[in-house]
């Protein structure tokens, strides 16, 4: 079974800070990792993805994330935090295993914001 | 193109009653999943369709159905409404036969079971 963790439910940054909000997961196989955001009353939207490729992925709004195998982690970053990026993130994880049908394990979620 | 779209986006229900959750993707994915967001759990997956015909259980299942009839629309049926069924449901789709792994979400429907 897999399992995602996303350390800190609430991370608080200010205007042009560092972001990083964190994910580890559990998987007995190698698998496709995602971060998606949600904004307020929204659906979610697809930030960026792992899917065995390069272990360094840059996704949309100048966020992007690292895949280390050995720290079974893919923590979200972006240089500048900006108004506009206040939102919730979900990390997630499929299985890439013969049968998984691709389904999506999420963490809880981080909600993030960001002070002027 | 819409991409997946669900209706309706928000709906009181009482204890005991019916609903269906309507569903529909014209992106031509065969893979269809249903979701409840529940505040501080993330995203559970209730049930999933690989094509047209074939569904399955997901984490949650209980208290609800669905049916794929073409390869367009994913219903989510509420039986029996309880109130324990108070979520936001989000509905996805994907196409891994092309390489595409990420699913894409509808905008959700927001339930009220009082």
């Amino acid at each position: 079974a897999q399992s995602v963790t996303q350390l800190g439910s609430h991370v608080s940054v200010s205007e042009g800070a560092l972001v990083l909000l964190r994910c580890n997961y559990s998987s007995s196989v190698p698998p496709y990792l995602f971060w998606y955001v949600q904004y307020p009353n929204q659906g979610l939207q697809l930030l960026l993805k792992y899917t065995s490729a390069a272990t360094l992925v840059k996704g949309i709004n100048g966020f992007e994330a690292e895949f280390k195998k050995s720290e079974t982690s893919f923590h979200l970053t972006k240089p500048s935090a900006h108004m506009s990026d206040a939102a919730e993130y979900f990390c997630a994880v499929s299985d890439t295993s013969g049968g998984s049908n691709y389904k999506l394990t999420f963490g809880k979620g981080t909600l993030l914001t960001v002070n002027p | 193109n819409a991409g997946v779209t669900q209706t309706p986006k928000f709906r009181i229900l009482k204890i005991g009653q019916s609903m269906t959750l309507q569903c529909t993707q014209d992106m031509n994915h065969n893979y269809m999943y249903w979701y409840r967001q529940d505040p501080g759990m993330g995203l559970k997956l209730i049930y999933y369709s690989v094509g047209a015909g074939i569904t399955d259980k997901g984490e949650v299942p209980n208290g609800y159905n669905v049916s794929r009839s073409t390869t367009e629309d994913f219903p989510l049926r509420l039986e029996l409404a309880a109130p324990s069924q108070t979520s936001v449901y989000f509905c996805a789709s994907t196409l891994p036969t092309l390489g595409l792994y990420e699913q894409y979400f509808g905008p959700g429907t927001r339930l009220t079971v009082t």
